[in-house]
């Protein structure tokens, strides 16, 4: 069962705008939170990440928002820029363990 | 920097070979994982490692082995290879946890592995 979820497979954006993009977690066990990036040929790198005892974090263009009660956080991209085009996954864990749960991917595509 | 290698970009190989994916890290991580990455599917985790000689099955384990005979090194076996196991496969360390501070993994750059 899929415990994390990524309910947009895909988004398109325009340049300058912002990218919001997504993820569903089922279990509340899960206190880290992380987003990837991929591009084509690559493995996933990391962008940003989350602790549970935060509700948001920023990086730059990045930040990621945590809503605990409802099991969902979010990326926010402003401004989205072409290069930023990629699959965009979602991982969750929880900070004593070892395993990484990953959502199905959304494929943002930045249009110039 | 955190360098995950693996043996091959690309590999073509014919249903019934048994075929070998390799993967290296130099971090000593602890952890180390196989993944594969399907559309529609996102990451879905096939074995991982935590200590040399371990293993512990992850969501789709069926059809594949594992081999971790020294820490930085941790293979990827498939039995008898089968068309559905056309797949990228992804290779990932991260260090041992709890950790005094929070830890990602890190990704090698994927063999898009193409069986006929």
């Amino acid at each position: 069962d899929q415990q994390v979820k990524q309910n947009s497979p895909s988004l398109s954006v325009q340049e300058g705008r912002i990218s919001i993009l997504n993820c569903d977690y089922t279990n509340s066990m899960f206190d880290y939170f992380l987003w990837y990036k991929k591009y084509p040929a690559e493995g996933p790198t990391f962008l940003i990440s989350i602790s549970s005892i935060k509700d948001k974090n920023e990086d730059g263009r990045f930040t990621v928002f945590l809503n605990k009660s409802a099991k969902h956080l979010s990326l926010h991209i402003v401004p989205s820029q072409p290069g930023d085009s990629a699959v965009y996954f979602c991982a969750a864990s929880q900070i004593t363990g070892n395993q990484f749960y990953f959502g199905t991917g959304t494929s943002l595509t930045v249009i110039p | 920097d955190v360098k995950v290698t693996q043996s091959s970009r690309y590999l073509v190989k014919r249903t019934g070979e048994k075929v070998f994916l390799e993967c290296v890290q130099d971090m000593d991580h602890e952890n180390m994982f196989w993944y594969r990455q399907d559309p529609g599917l996102g990451l879905r985790l096939i074995y991982f490692s935590y200590d040399v000689k371990m293993k512990e099955k992850g969501d789709i384990p069926e059809g594949y082995s594992v081999s971790r005979e020294k820490k930085e090194r941790f293979s990827l076996i498939l039995e008898s290879a089968s068309t559905n196991q056309t797949s990228m496969y992804l290779c990932a360390s991260s260090p041992y946890r709890p950790l005094p501070k929070q830890e990602t993994q890190y990704f090698g750059p994927g063999t898009r592995l193409l069986v006929l």
